[in-house]
């Protein structure tokens, strides 16, 4: 399976304990984004990298969240002190950036499902 | 920022029917709309595009129209199948802005066909 995968698939946690989520792209990428998205809604942007480096990031993306790519491949999302509004799917995708291309087309991952009691 | 609606929010039709979708965007810069199929349990997946050179286009049994003078765009599935039944979310992203050109999705479209 070449497409983008993420682990966990779930993660149930207590309040006030810290995550990391994996997201492994497509091989070839150069671009990686995470998304959240709570029942109902439609993924929400939460930062972008091109290569190793973290070019954007949301106001949703408060202090307690970081995420790293150190060698521009696979990247990690951490909550820091989980709180019950950090309960959501976290979909990760990725890009080519292939600007020949012109749509630069984003391919998702399964998500990881947080729960946090 | 970019504003994306969508409607309706559920929709079921009769196997063999035909089912729209449609959207709405605020920023007349926006020039490219994907198009997701989420099901349960998984991650989004592009089923169709349409940058805004284009007022329509097809793929079998899908199709997406575009109207940029009223900033809205539409999915139409034809002949739906029991596997149609999903949730269908509309994006829009403007590909000429300098550094990252954010996707806005839309809220969600549940669509249940009925065998």
């Amino acid at each position: 399976d070449t497409g983008v995968s993420q682990n966990p698939r779930h993660k149930i946690t207590k309040r006030g304990q810290n995550v990391t989520f994996r997201c492994d792209p497509i091989s070839e990428h150069n671009r990686l984004y995470w998304y959240r998205q709570t029942l109902g809604q439609g993924p929400e942007f939460l930062t972008y990298f091109q290569n190793e480096a973290q070019l954007e990031k949301s106001r949703l993306l408060s202090d307690r969240f970081s995420a790293e790519r150190p060698k521009g491949s696979f990247s990690t999302l951490e909550i820091q002190r989980t709180e019950q509004g950090d309960s959501a799917m976290y979909l990760c995708a990725s890009s080519q950036g292939n600007r020949a291309e012109g749509t630069d087309t984003q391919y998702f991952g399964p998500g990881t499902r947080l729960t946090v009691l | 920022g970019e504003n994306v609606e969508q409607h309706p929010s559920t929709l079921s039709v009769q196997e063999g029917d035909s089912a729209v979708i449609k959207c709405t965007y605020s920023d007349s810069a926006s020039n490219y709309f994907p198009w997701y199929k989420q099901e349960l349990g998984k991650g989004p997946q592009l089923i169709i595009d349409i940058r805004s050179n284009v007022g329509e286009k097809k793929d079998q049994r899908i199709a997406v129209t575009l109207n940029k003078t009223a900033k809205h765009f539409s999915l139409h599935i034809t002949e739906t199948q029991p596997e149609d039944s999903a949730v269908y979310f509309c994006a829009a992203r403007n590909l000429n802005s300098g550094g990252y050109q954010k996707v806005t999705f839309g809220t969600g479209t549940k669509l249940q066909v009925i065998p």
